[in-house]
């Protein structure tokens, strides 16, 4: 099956420090990603989709100047957090939808953001 | 109205026997829906994926789905505790694959041997 993988898998940063996370679809080309968020005991929260070669389209209540996306290439999407603060403690996930008639979402392993 | 909706749980039931569990969602015009499983700390993976009124099954898993009633729900047949574990039921905005994955808050399971 398809591989997405995502870098890094954990990381712990200080209040006001900026922080990237990759997401790297390793099968298959992908000209859209999506990023969610999960806080513990809570569901998946999507936050943007990362559109290859345009500005990603942003979730309502999600501030596209605090969450940078950047999806530079067909196989490469990355979130950057600015500015991070502890309430943005968190598990970052991306997926990968497969196209040419399929309907699979290819979920990444998952970044946990600690920020302290 | 969240726009999916699942008991959270925890739904408790002991090894071997059938565990169901219920979604409901709002938008009358979703056509793809979903379950998945997330492990604690993990990321989710996909277990079923259901479009059309009825059954599907897949192994120990049936997916059901009610579009007049707006319903979908998942049984897992001889429970496991590797069944163990939360999960998520989606639905996509939109016919395209890449439409956007709406989640469920999730119900968590709990298989006693």
């Amino acid at each position: 099956g398809a591989v997405v993988s995502q870098h890094p898998s954990w990381v712990i940063c200080k209040s006001g420090t900026s922080v990237k996370i990759e997401c790297r679809s390793l099968d298959f080309q992908a000209t859209t990603m999506f990023w969610y968020r999960q806080f513990p005991k809570q569901s998946l929260m999507l936050m943007a989709t990362s559109n290859e070669g345009s500005k990603a389209t942003y979730e309502q209540g999600v501030e596209k100047d605090k969450f940078l996306i950047n999806h530079a290439s067909l196989t490469l999407s990355t979130l950057t957090v600015t500015s991070a603060h502890p309430e943005d403690s968190s598990f970052y996930i991306c997926s990968v939808p497969l196209a040419g008639g399929t309907d699979t979402q290819y979920f990444g392993p998952g970044t946990r953001l600690t920020v302290l | 109205q969240k726009e999916v909706e699942q008991n959270s749980g925890p739904l408790s039931v002991p090894e071997g026997a059938i565990a169901s569990l219920n979604c409901t969602y709002s938008d009358r015009g979703s056509q793809s829906f979903f379950w998945y499983r997330q492990y604690s700390g993990k990321s989710p993976e996909l277990i079923m994926s259901i479009y059309s009124n009825g059954d599907k099954e897949d192994g120990r898993f049936t997916a059901q789905l009610n579009k007049a009633s707006q319903y979908v729900s998942l049984l897992i047949r001889d429970s496991q505790p590797s069944d163990s574990a939360t999960y998520l039921c989606a639905v996509r905005r939109g016919s395209s694959n890449t439409g956007k994955l709406i989640f469920g808050q999730g119900t968590t399971l709990q298989v006693k041997p």
